[in-house]
């Protein structure tokens, strides 16, 4: 059962923008950092953002990450056919003393 | 560029073990500050981490597993492995190995590189 929380599905057209939230507690987002993770379906997962809002090397600016509170949020702006796919926050659990993901957002481009 | 690639059965009995390596190509396993972690994820589920095995060679296992896992490296073939004893039907899934960094030496992990992923089959 994961410990953090995001809506199962978002949807915007091509170019429009998608925000995702995970929500989490303070012994996970609250006091940790969080990171993004990509997953087109058949494929392994990728990583979009670290601490918070740093992308890396490759990562188009078009993803953003952000985090206040318990709560993170990435932001998708310009959105393309290409970005249709589930999309995961992580974060280590102080009282699990575990890494643990969101339940997971599916992004659709209608 | 870090690769890292799965291996073993795909189908495993129930009550025996899940043996997986993951064999790691343009980094060393032991160097730098990483750890080399095993994540599954269940069909279309989300991910759950299992554990990992450090640089230095400590490990950390997920409390839920830990009874029942053993992760180990072989520096020789720059190799690290999971055993997971007396598997049953819910440890089917597909089992990813994946670099991770600390970013401030806290626990503070994300996953930068990741492997193909290999599906393992427990049948009920």
């Amino acid at each position: 059962q994961s410990v953090l929380t995001q809506p199962p599905s978002v949807s915007a057209a091509p170019g429009q923008k998608v925000t995702i939230s995970c929500s989490g507690s303070s012994s996970n987002i609250g006091n940790k950092y969080v990171s993004w993770y990509q997953q087109i379906p058949g494929t392994a997962p990728k990583l979009l953002i670290y601490d918070n809002n740093k992308r890396p090397s490759g990562i188009p600016d078009r993803f953003s990450g952000s985090k206040s509170g318990t709560s993170a949020t990435l932001g998708i702006t310009g959105l393309q056919t290409g970005d249709e796919a589930n999309y995961y926050c992580g974060a280590w659990d102080t009282s699990l003393s575990a890494s643990v993901f969101g339940t997971g957002t599916k992004v659709t481009v209608l | 560029q870090v690769q890292l690639l799965e291996s073993g059965p795909g189908l495993v009995k129930p009550s025996q073990t899940l043996s997986l390596t993951c064999t790691v190509a343009g980094d060393f396993i032991t160097s730098g500050n990483y750890c080399w972690n095993w994540i599954r994820q269940h069909p279309g589920k989300g991910l759950e981490w299992i554990g990992y095995i450090h640089s230095s060679g400590s490990t950390y296992n997920s409390p839920p597993l830990k009874s029942r896992l053993t992760i180990s490296a072989d520096t020789s073939k720059n190799q690290f492995s999971l055993k997971l004893n007396s598997v049953t039907a819910a440890d089917s899934a597909v089992y990813y190995c994946a670099r991770a960094r600390d970013s401030s030496g806290y626990y503070d992990y994300n996953f930068d590189f990741w492997g193909q992923g290999i599906l393992v089959t427990v049948p009920s």
